[in-house]
């Protein structure tokens, strides 16, 4: 079946320290890719997503490049901030359907401090 | 907007209690589901719904029901709570399937069963 793996947390990064979060994933065919992001106390929301080899995603700052060869989509931030810190999960659909779902990795806790 | 409510935020059930977990959203979104999110596990899907009348089982269905009457309510049912069943619950919309649109989640509900 369809799994995403991330590596293990937490992360713990001093302010402006460049970020990479590893994820792979296993799936049949040509998923789309997600990272979503949790802050304190609230529900995830979506960083970015890309949905074909090579495609970059971004947002805030964050970089992510669907490789195929690879099956990875790792999460890069040149820069972090204080206000980064947050749980981040990576993500996958198998289709793009309207009985897609979405398959999520572990997620990883990144803690920034000044 | 409000997006995405749920209530309760907080709740404690005792062994075999039943209850009914709400799930609200103003965004017209047929697609509606919920995951339970549990330390080192990511978050697994229970149930989901493309539509009102429409609902299918995700990966952890065992021991919660749902219904869909409306298109804007998607509420979770624990019938005989257990203590495997302390988990923090999400809910989540979309547009269209989470494959190709944004999934936006609710606050979460935090579950305890003692």
């Amino acid at each position: 079946g369809d799994s995403v793996t991330q590596m293990e947390g937490p992360v713990t990064l001093s302010e402006e320290a460049f970020l990479t979060i590893n994820c792979t994933y296993t799936a049949t065919g040509y998923p789309s890719l997600f990272w979503y992001v949790q802050y304190p106390g609230e529900g995830l929301q979506l960083l970015l997503k890309a949905t074909k080899a090579d495609d970059k995603g971004s947002n805030k700052g964050f970089e992510a490049t669907y490789r195929k060869e690879t099956t990875s989509f790792h999460l890069e931030k040149g820069s972090v901030q204080v206000s980064d810190s947050a749980v981040y999960f990576c993500a996958l659909s198998a289709t793009t359907g309207a009985n897609s779902k979405l398959t999520f990795g572990k997620g990883i806790t990144l803690s920034v401090r000044p | 907007n409000a997006g995405v409510t749920q209530t309760p935020k907080f709740q404690v059930l005792k062994t075999g209690q039943s209850m009914t977990l709400q799930c609200a959203q103003d965004m017209n979104h047929e697609y509606m589901s919920w995951y339970r999110q549990d330390p080192g596990m990511g978050l697994r899907l229970i149930h989901y719904s493309v539509g009102a009348g429409i609902t299918d089982q995700g990966e952890v269905p065992n021991g919660y029901n749902v219904s869909r009457s409306t298109t804007e309510d998607f509420p979770l049912r624990l019938l005989s709570a257990a203590p495997s069943q302390t988990s923090v619950y999400f809910c989540a919309s979309s547009y269209w399937g989470v494959g190709n649109t944004e999934a936006f989640f609710g606050q979460g509900t935090r579950l305890t069963v003692v």
